[in-house]
């Protein structure tokens, strides 16, 4: 069974661009969880989606947006980029049905704004 | 709401030497508490789980964590560590009821020195 699958793998943007980040979940898993880590913060939840519905988000500006699709891929942008959104970015999918069941992440999106 | 503190940023250990990685949360409701393990350019694992039941729960790989509600804390122990344990943990919490997030911890960095 193919694992969470994150692209690209590392970008370089240069600050006011915007950027997007594609998830492709765990066969038969219908939510997506993203997370940005740095190394001062750890891991801050961005935004959960479950059936295409977000179902939780965290506490980061409306620069940062998601959605999902049908087939449960999911999307992250960040518009007008500064040079603090340089972080990884971490996509995990789980089945859904329980927000604490266990979290399937993927290697993540290395971001540098520059 | 809930918070994870993780005591250490960074834990160097020799190898075949023991190491405890300390984790403590605060939260106003009952919890259910993780351990998640980043080995490089890697994404997160689940390491182990505590949900109910016996307070000292193991991994397969020799790692166990004992929770202790009095004190708050979950912290993660192996008796004997190996090179291949070098990586970033982190500690996690998310309450019993709710469709509320995973809130994890800044992380220790456990390196195994040969």
């Amino acid at each position: 069974k193919a694992g969470v699958t994150q692209t690209p793998r590392y970008l370089i943007k240069t600050r006011g661009q915007q950027v997007t980040l594609s998830c492709s979940p765990i066969s038969g898993h219908r939510s997506v969880s993203w997370y940005q880590q740095t190394p001062g913060q750890g891991l801050q939840f961005l935004f959960e989606y479950f059936s295409e519905t977000q179902r939780n988000k965290g506490n980061f500006p409306g620069r940062f947006s998601g959605r999902q699709f049908s087939n449960s891929r999911s999307e992250m942008n960040v518009s007008t980029l500064e040079l603090g959104d340089s972080a990884l970015y971490l996509c995990a999918s789980s089945l859904g049905q329980i927000i604490h069941e266990k979290l399937f992440f993927g290697s993540g999106t290395q971001l540098s704004v520059l | 709401a809930q918070s994870v503190t993780q005591l250490d940023s960074q834990v160097p250990v020799f190898e075949e030497a023991p190491v405890e990685l300390r984790c403590n949360y605060s939260s106003s409701v009952s919890v259910y508490l993780f351990w998640y393990v980043q080995y490089p350019n890697q994404g997160l694992q689940l390491l182990l789980k505590y949900l109910s039941g016996s307070t000292l729960v193991e991994s397969i790989n020799g790692f166990e964590a004992e929770f202790n509600k009095s004190q708050t804390s979950f912290h993660l122990r192996k008796p004997s560590v190996h090179i291949s344990d070098t990586a970033e943990y982190f500690c996690a919490v998310s309450p019993l009821s709710g469709n509320t997030p995973l809130v994890f911890g800044k992380g220790t960095r456990l390196s195994v020195i040969a």
